[in-house]
């Protein structure tokens, strides 16, 4: 079964400094989307990127969060100067394009566990 | 986006049967129902989803009413590896707002 993956698993940066949280979404979904879930809280909606730029993004989404394609496999999620209230899960999501509900129907990576010491 | 309520936690024991219902009373026509299970540390999963009526799969049965403001989610026989949150949401554009879900706990 096809599936989407993450890289890393674990992610251990100071504050102020840039990550980049990498993506491989399933090969025929054109809808991407980053969630992120601070530890014992819900998951929460951050983008969603579709014909290589932003359809939705969340209040959260600020000036110091980008999304990228950058080639035919990857997507990626870059925090320009990391704060340590963004110490969380991101989860990667990508969906069908296909109408009838299918949005609602995402396929989640295993994640990536953000610490910002 | 319609809100859901559903109930914090469930218990129950191998073998059994779950019933979680979820209300959303102002579900709009063009809605979707779709529910997802998540296990600590994991992504979430996406179970089923039903526009009416009853929709089954190998995991799950969602049973939904005429009225469509209620839903819910069937989980058959369930094991100890069954043990997540289930949440149900409603809506049918690109963006999924989860709430708190429903805590299951499966007991021997």
């Amino acid at each position: 079964e096809p599936e989407v993956t993450q890289t890393p698993s674990h992610q251990v940066t100071q504050m102020g400094q840039e990550v980049i949280l990498r993506c491989v979404p399933i090969s025929n979904h054109l809808y991407f989307y980053w969630y992120r879930q601070i530890l014992g809280q819900k998951v929460e909606f951050l983008v969603s990127f579709y014909n290589n730029e932003i359809s939705e993004k969340s209040e959260i989404f600020d000036d110091q969060f980008s999304v990228e394609r950058p080639d035919g496999s990857n997507f990626t999620l870059k925090i320009r100067s990391t704060k340590l209230e963004d110490s969380a899960m991101y989860f990667c999501a990508s969906s069908d394009p296909g109408g009838g509900g299918r949005a609602y129907e995402q396929y989640f990576g295993p994640g990536t566990r953000l610490t910002v010491t | 986006l319609a809100k859901t309520t559903q109930p914090i936690s469930m218990d129950s024991y191998e073998g059994q049967e779950v019933n979680i219902t979820c209300s959303h009373n102002n579900i709009a026509t063009n809605d979707y129902i779709t529910w997802y299970q998540q296990f600590p540390s994991q992504g979430p999963r996406f179970i089923i989803q039903g526009y009416k009526t009853k929709v089954t799969n190998e995991v799950a049965s969602l049973f939904i009413p005429a009225d469509r403001k209620s839903s819910t989610l069937s989980l058959p026989r369930v094991s100890l590896s069954d043990t997540a949150v289930y949440y149900c949401l409603v809506g049918g554009d690109y963006k999924l707002s989860f709430g708190a879900g429903t805590t299951v706990t499966v007991r021997a």
